[in-house]
């Protein structure tokens, strides 16, 4: 199944450090997405990344993508306390239904 | 303008009840989805309407679950009768039909619900 699968489960870091998650997936993908959920709340679209890019940018957020090695990277730069959420990548099949990893958990302390 | 709106934010229920969960997605939004993240899993998919009707279903978990979208704008997604399994987080989303099936989809807060 396209399901991405998130890596690490959890990370806690501190302010103004950088915050890095990895996802893996098994099939060929047109795009690839993060979201993020903040507790509480539904779940934010950060960034979709296309099959034929590599890296995008995105204020804070850094996204790359490796299809020769099916994996993509999330980086938050200089993390702030707001940025405690849970992170998924999403991969969408062609009618926009999107498969979920099971996230990685961030907790950024002051 | 409104995004995603779901109702209620939680609902407690005993085993064997009854309910029903709503979403109103962004006006104008023909594709709506719904999804559930049942406690320390991954989002899973449950159904994608396109207006009125039924694109995929392939989620659903089993006949218990039942969900509408009459007139192709607000959805409802009940659960009779409900188990203890059902318990987690329903989400909601919307998006354009742009003709791209990559549009971003907007999400609603969910409803959680917890089933006693």
């Amino acid at each position: 199944s396209q399901q991405g699968e998130e890596d690490p489960q959890a990370l806690s870091i501190q302010e103004g450090e950088n915050a890095t998650m990895n996802c893996s997936y098994k099939t060929s993908i047109n795009n690839l997405q993060w979201y993020r959920q903040n507790s509480g709340r539904g779940l934010v679209h950060l960034i979709l990344i296309r099959s034929n890019e590599r890296e995008k940018h995105s204020g804070r957020l850094r996204v790359t993508l490796d299809t020769s090695k099916k994996s993509s990277s999330l980086l938050i730069t200089a993390s702030r306390a707001a940025d405690t959420a849970s992170y998924f990548c999403a991969l969408t099949d062609s009618w926009g239904k999107l498969q979920f990893g099971a996230g990685t958990q961030v907790v950024v302390t002051p | 303008e409104a995004g995603v709106t779901q109702f209620p934010s939680h609902s407690v229920i005993e085993k064997g009840q009854t309910v029903t969960l709503r979403c109103d997605p962004i006006s104008g939004h023909d594709n709506l989805y719904w999804y559930r993240r049942v406690m320390g899993k991954e989002i899973k998919f449950l159904l994608h309407f396109v207006k009125e009707s039924k694109q995929d279903e392939s989620g659903m978990p089993n006949n218990r679950f039942l969900a509408e979208r009459t007139g192709g704008t607000y959805s409802t997604l009940k659960v009779q009768p409900a188990e203890l399994e059902d318990s987690g987080v329903y989400f909601c989303a919307s998006s354009q039909d742009l003709g791209d099936a990559y549009n971003e989809q907007f999400f609603g807060p969910g409803t959680r619900l917890t089933v006693l």
